[in-house]
């Protein structure tokens, strides 16, 4: 079936470094993809999105390029923030799924000064 | 601008007790989510609905039930609570299925001992 494989953390960067947070998928479709934001003690928020193949997804300095010859949907920002501190989650969905999200197990970034 | 409404935000259960877990939204979304989320292992579906009158299980129902008698309600019940259903519950809500993203409440984080 339809699935989600994420980068483990958790990851530790300083300030201002450059960020990667891998993310493939398994689908027998066109998935659309999703990375969501989780910060300490709240729900998840969405990030950014792509629907179809070629598609960037971008939002508050973060991007996400859905590449299909990859199965890639990787997450990046060039100078992260402690205010990036968070869990972030790659999930996709489609027509195979019934329209239903599939998570990723989650990435933690901390951010230190 | 209220979203999506968890109802407890924490609660302790006895081993077999019964509790329902509230979930409200005020933005006439059709879709509505159940997720569960353990350390290190992502969101897993319990149940969604897709109109008042309508759900269907997602990866993980045992143990819950659900119902869904308007748009704006979408209550979890757990019976004969067990340890193993110790986590943070997430309530979703979407306008569009899979295409348009998920909305999430704040959680509500369980422990049965």
């Amino acid at each position: 079936g339809d699935s989600v494989t994420q980068m483990e953390g958790p990851v530790t960067l300083s300030e201002e470094a450059f960020l990667t947070i891998n993310c493939t998928y398994t689908a027998t479709g066109y998935p659309s993809l999703f990375w969501y934001v989780q910060y300490p003690g709240e729900g998840l928020q969405l990030l950014l999105k792509a629907t179809k193949a070629d598609d960037k997804g971008s939002n508050k300095g973060f991007e996400a390029t859905y590449r299909k010859e990859t199965t890639s949907f990787h997450l990046e920002k060039g100078s992260v923030q402690v205010s990036d501190s968070a869990v972030y989650f790659c999930a996709l969905s489609s027509s195979n799924t019934g329209n239903q999200f599939y998570f990723g197990t989650g990435t933690s970034l901390t951010v230190i000064p | 601008n209220a979203g999506v409404t968890q109802t407890p935000k924490f609660r302790i259960l006895k081993i077999g007790q019964s509790m329902t877990l509230q979930c409200a939204q005020d933005m006439n979304h059709n879709y509505m989510y159940w997720y569960r989320q353990d350390p290190g292992m992502g969101l897993k579906l319990i149940y969604y609905s897709v109109g008042a009158g309508i759900t269907d299980k997602g990866e993980v129902p045992n143990g819950y039930n659900v119902s869904r008698s308007t748009t704006e309600d979408f209550p979890l019940r757990l019976e004969l609570a067990a340890p193993s259903q110790t986590s943070v519950y997430f309530c979703a809500s979407s306008l569009e299925g899979g295409k348009a993203p998920l909305h999430f409440g704040n959680g509500t984080r369980l422990t049965v001992t």
